[in-house]
């Protein structure tokens, strides 16, 4: 989806390092999510927002930190990149004024650790 | 937490109609059932939810009996663009949002 756009798409590392992903989004919504997805399985959650002061954490958020820095902005770091870490990382984006949560994703970013 | 099984793969062949069964036997009563349908290399993309019955949109149809422990997702006349994983997910309302559970989902592979 073109309203949430994830930079950069592709990047290597090596391990020890510390790296940046960052997500923005153009739909105004208050709720933001960074998920992995490794080959063949499915994603899973690492944090969520559900708005600029409430930071929350998945069920892998073990070496991963992440900033709200405003409604449109949530980026996610690696304090200290491991080989394991490398995966595709999606942000998304919902709007829980509807009632029913309905997320829609970034295009992802492909993070390879050396 | 209300977990999904789905088939890992699924084959067809153009024109044919397609329909992936969703297995949630711990759906809570106010949980909602959703599909996401993901692409190589781009995020999943929403293709359609419901609660009860059958709800149809311009992509999809979705099958929900009554006591709601199962759901099927049924595509119309696939083509070989909708070759994708298939991702069925029960939650998601605004109270049990860390419910909301990515299975390995559906692999469906349309053929020529």
């Amino acid at each position: 989806d073109a309203d949430v756009t994830q930079t950069p798409r592709n990047r290597i590392t090596k391990t020890g390092k510390r790296i940046m992903l960052e997500c923005s989004q153009t739909k105004g919504h208050d709720r933001m999510y960074w998920y992995r997805q490794d080959p063949g399985l499915g994603l899973r959650l690492i944090y969520y927002s559900f708005d600029v002061k409430d930071i929350n954490k998945g069920e892998i958020s073990d070496g991963y930190s992440v900033s709200r820095q405003a409604q449109a902005k949530f980026s996610l770091s690696l304090e200290s990149a491991i080989p394991n870490q490398t995966a595709l990382y999606f942000c998304a984006t919902s709007d829980p004024g509807t009632g029913r949560e309905t997320q829609y994703f970034g295009p992802g970013t492909r993070l390879l650790v050396l | 937490l209300a977990k999904t099984t789905q088939p890992i793969s699924m084959d067809s062949y153009e024109g044919q109609e397609v329909n992936i069964t969703c297995s949630h036997n711990n759906i809570a009563t106010n949980d909602y059932i959703t599909w996401y349908q993901q692409f190589p290399s781009q995020g999943p993309r929403f293709i359609i939810q419901g609660y009860k019955t059958k709800v149809t949109n311009e992509v999809a149809s979705l099958f929900i009996p009554a006591d709601r422990k199962s759901s099927t997702l049924s595509l119309p006349r696939v083509s070989l663009s909708d070759t994708a994983v298939y991702y069925c997910l029960v939650g998601g309302t605004i109270d049990n949002f860390n419910k909301f559970y990515f299975g390995s989902g559906t692999k469906l592979n349309v053929k020529p």
